[in-house]
Formats: structure tokens, sequence, C-alpha cells
């Protein structure tokens, strides 16, 4: 069974404190990785897609890496509005397996 | 331009009633999900539909849920004889086709059973 595991399930950091959020999976065959954003009384807001091990994304504060077996979200600076939820997820390279499957989730607050 | 739309956004409920929730997807996407996230807890999924292909059912947890897709486009989650454990909140997606991951979430339909 497809399992996705985020630690830690919360983060507070102070304006400026760099830090790396991870996820850890199991899945036979790996499609796609993927990372949303989740703001309170939202839905999930999509950021990356990493497809093999060794590519990375970047997009302002953040950057996404990828190794066989995990996944790690690094902030950089982060100010108070990258405070949300992180949701990491994948998919399955097998036919017809198109859900995603959503680790629980790491809670990131910024203090100014 | 339009994202995915939910509704109803808030649906508080009975024990035993049936509810529906509809989700109006963004236009031209072929592949529509149906997640429950209950509080503080992760995404748990529940059906995908892609055009005109059987759905995957796997993910829904008893008899009590069944979803439709008319015409490709909106979708219907309807729970009968709703229980308290199906307070949640349900939430759609959108994506332009199969293998992409980057899907597309309305704002979510908070159910309350009491």
């Amino acid at each position: 069974e497809d399992q996705v595991t985020q630690s830690p399930e919360a983060l507070r950091l102070q304006e400026g404190e760099s830090s790396s959020l991870n996820c850890s999976y199991t899945v036979s065959g790996l499609r796609g990785l993927f990372w949303y954003r989740q703001d309170p009384g939202k839905g999930p807001e999509f950021l990356f897609t990493l497809y093999s091990a060794g590519e990375e994304k970047e997009k302002e504060r953040l950057k996404a890496t990828l190794t066989k077996k995990e996944s790690f979200l690094h902030i950089t600076a982060p100010k108070p509005e990258d405070s949300a939820t992180y949701l990491c997820a994948v998919q399955a390279a097998v036919q017809g397996a198109q859900k995603l499957v959503f680790g629980q989730g790491t809670r990131l607050t910024i203090n100014p | 331009g339009a994202g995915v739309s939910q509704s109803p956004s808030n649906k508080v409920t009975e024990k035993g009633k049936d509810v529906e929730l509809r989700c109006d997807p963004i236009s031209g996407h072929t592949a529509l999900y149906w997640y429950r996230q209950s509080l503080g807890q992760g995404l748990e999924f529940l059906i995908y539909f892609q055009g005109n292909s059987a759905p995957d059912k796997s993910g829904l947890p008893s008899d009590r849920f069944s979803a439709e897709r008319t015409g490709g486009s909106v979708s219907t989650l309807t729970i009968q004889r709703t229980q308290q454990e199906d307070s949640a909140v349900y939430l759609c997606a959108s994506s332009p086709g199969p293998n992409s991951g980057e899907l597309f979430f309305g704002e979510g339909s908070r159910l309350t059973v009491l």
C-alpha cells in the first residue's frame, strides 16, 4: 500500500530562520511526487511536481528536492506569509492508479 | 477565471439524513476527484472520474457513499443515512487530464452531522 509520512507535524520558526520539511514515501513505482500548500479554510494549492531522484524545483523562498525514499521542502529566510500547512502527495506509476496519496501535512508557523 | 466551485460551503444535518454535495470543475478539465479531510488530518481519497472511463471508487468508505458525474462536468457526492463520523470537509478537485498531479481544489464543503 502506498504511504506518505510527513515530519514534523508542526514547526514554529522566527522570520528569516531557514529550515526543512520532510516527506518520506513508499510507493509501487513513482509517477510523481507533489507538494501543496493549504491555508486555513481553503483547498490545497499546487506548488511543485518532482518526477525522479535528484530533481529539484524552486519557487521564491521554497525549494523541493527528491531522493528515492523521501522529499524535502526547504524554506529559506521565511516570512510570516509563508505560514500554512504543507502537504506532500505521491502518484503511483500503475495503470489506472491516478489518485494522489497525501501525507498528514506539516503545519508551519512563521513568527514576525 | 473561474476555479472549482463547491456547494454548499457549509451543511449541518441530523444523523440519519441524506446529503448531496456538488462540484463544478474547471471548464475543460477531464479529471475530477473527491477527497475528505477530517479536522487536523490529511486528505483521504474517495473517488476519481476521468472522461467516460469507469470511475475509481476504491476510496469510498461504505456503500452509503456514492458519486456521479453528469456530462463529464458537474459531480455530485451523495451520503445516505449520515453518521457522526461522516463529519469532515469534503474537497473536490479537477485536473486537465489523466496522469496530471496538478490538482485544482475547491474550497470544500464542511459537513457537520449532529
